[in-house]
């Protein structure tokens, strides 16, 4: 069971917008920005957003994120074959005083 | 370019020992926490320990108190993961990543990650 809630999966057409859910508490996204990392097959996790709403270089505007209350988004625009893989969200926790991760959503690219 | 390089593969049996490694390069070593995630077969990510190489603080995940043991080497600009009773239950993908505190408007991440030390405990 995962500190943070994310739908298992998700899916869309080529073009199309898709966005994926992370659910939180006041002690982690309540208190802290959330990251997005977007795992390759077989690949160790890339920063995809952080701070909430921040692109590191080199990541396509494609991808953004939100954050309100407790919790927080990430939304695909103009969907690609090579989106089709796993993201996660994380967060500092304070009561924890550690990172917290969500399940991890699939995307599939219909 | 700031590199997190972990050792290799490993297989062990169970009960018994292992230490994977992590080296950085390309920043301060001593002034970023290291943080360890662990990643079981075909499951999401959990995250294990941290370190702050400066000074060797750590602090576990409630889960992993006593499981591991996480310290680093300063000086080679190293950190560690170690077992000392492996399980089958351990078999699974660890990685490191640098831990970047906040700053400004940017909040704290885990950013880059080691490229991952499989570990597979099996008789």
């Amino acid at each position: 069971q995962s500190v943070l809630t994310q739908p298992p999966s998700a899916s869309g057409t080529p073009g199309q917008r898709v966005t994926i859910s992370c659910s939180g508490s006041t002690s982690n996204i309540g208190r802290n920005t959330v990251n997005w990392y977007q795992q390759l097959p077989g690949t160790a996790p890339k920063l995809l957003i952080h701070s909430s709403n921040q692109r590191p270089s080199g990541v396509p505007d494609r991808f953004s994120g939100s954050k309100s209350g407790t919790s927080a988004s990430l939304a695909i625009s103009g969907l690609q074959s090579e989106d089709e893989t796993d993201y996660y969200c994380a967060t500092w926790d304070d009561s924890l005083f550690g990172w917290v991760f969500g399940g991890g959503t699939k995307l599939t690219v219909l | 370019e700031v590199q997190l390089v972990q050792s290799g593969a490993e297989v062990k049996k169970p009960g018994e020992s292992l230490k994977i490694s992590c080296k950085g390069s390309g920043y301060s070593f001593t002034t970023y926490w290291i943080g360890w995630v662990r990643q079981m077969p075909g499951k999401g990510l959990e995250w294990m320990g941290i370190i702050y190489p400066g000074d060797s603080d750590t602090r576990y995940s409630p889960s992993f108190q006593g499981q591991v043991t996480i310290s680093a080497d300063k000086s080679i600009s190293t950190a560690y993961l170690q077992w000392s009773n492996l399980k089958a239950s351990d078999t699974a993908m660890y990685y490191c990543a640098r831990h970047v505190s906040s700053s400004g408007s940017y909040g704290r991440r885990l950013d880059p990650w080691g490229q991952g030390t499989l570990v597979t405990v099996s008789s």
